[in-house]
C-alpha cells in the first residue's frame, strides 16, 4: 500500500529565504507527482506535475524534483514571500489506479 | 470562467439527515473525485467518475453515495449511514483521469449538528 510522507508538518521561515519541503513515497511505481497548494479553508492548487520520466518541474520561483529510485520529491521555493504561507501538499498517482494518494501536508509560514 | 465550482460552502446537518453536496465544472473534465479533509489527515477519495453513468468506490465509500447523469455534475450524498461525517469535502476533476493534473473546487464544510 502506497504511502505518502510529507516533513516537516510545519516551517516557519523569515521573508526572502530560500527552502526545501520533502515528500516520500514507499512505491517507487508511480506514474506521476504532483504539489499542491492550499489556503485556511479553500480548495487546492495544482503548483507542479512531474511524471516518472521527468526529473524536475519549474514554474516561476517553485522547482519540484522527484527521484522516483529513491522515493522522494523536493518542492523548492525561492525567495519566499508572506504570500507563500500556506500548507503544502505532494500527491502520487499510480498506474493502473485512479487514485491519488496524498501527504498530509507541511504549513508554511513566511515571516515578513 | 472556466472551473469548478461547490455549494453550499458551508452546511449543517441534524443527526439522521441525508445532505447533497453540489459539484459542478465547465472544463469538459471526463474525470470527477470527491474527497474528504479531516485536520491532520490527507485527503481521503470517496468516489471517483471517469465517465458518465458510470463511478467507483474509493477508499472511504460507506455512507456515502454519488451520481453521474450529466458530465458537468457529481453531486455527492452524505447518508444518515456515514457515522462520522463533519469534514471539509472537496470535488475535483481532471481531463481523464488521475495521471492529469486534479483540478479542485472551494470545497464544503459540513458540520453535524
Amino acid at each position: 500500500k502506497q504511502e505518502v510522507t510529507q516533513i516537516p508538518a510545519a516551517l516557519s521561515v523569515p521573508e526572502g529565504e530560500n527552502l526545501v519541503l520533502n515528500c516520500s513515497f514507499t512505491d517507487s511505481a508511480i506514474y506521476n507527482l504532483q504539489w499542491f497548494r492550499q489556503d485556511p479553508g479553500k480548495g487546492l492548487t495544482s503548483l507542479l506535475l512531474i511524471q516518472s520520466s521527468q526529473r524536475e518541474q519549474t514554474s516561476g520561483r517553485l522547482n519540484a524534483s522527484l527521484d522516483k529510485s529513491s522515493g522522494r520529491s523536493t518542492l523548492y521555493i525561492a525567495a519566499s514571500q508572506p504570500g507563500d504561507s500556506a500548507t503544502y501538499l505532494c500527491a502520487v498517482s499510480q498506474g493502473g489506479s485512479e487514485k491519488l494518494v496524498f501527504g498530509k501536508g507541511t504549513k508554511l509560514t513566511v515571516n515578513p | 470562467d472556466g472551473g469548478i465550482t461547490q455549494s453550499p460552502k458551508y452546511l449543517f446537518r441534524k443527526e439522521g439527515q441525508n445532505v447533497t453536496l453540489s459539484c459542478e465544472q465547465n472544463l469538459n473534465h471526463d474525470a470527477m473525485y470527491w474527497y474528504r479533509q479531516d485536520p491532520g489527515q490527507g485527503l481521503r477519495l470517496i468516489y471517483y467518475s471517469q465517465i458518465v453513468n458510470d463511478f467507483q468506490k474509493g477508499d472511504i465509500a460507506e455512507g456515502y453515495s454519488v451520481s453521474r447523469e450529466k458530465k458537468e455534475s457529481f453531486p455527492l450524498t452524505v447518508t444518515s449511514a456515514q457515522k462520522n461525517p463533519t469534514a471539509f469535502y472537496l470535488c475535483a476533476s481532471s481531463i481523464a483521469g488521475s495521471t492529469d493534473t486534479q483540478y479542485f473546487g472551494p470545497g464544503t464544510r459540513l458540520t453535524v449538528l
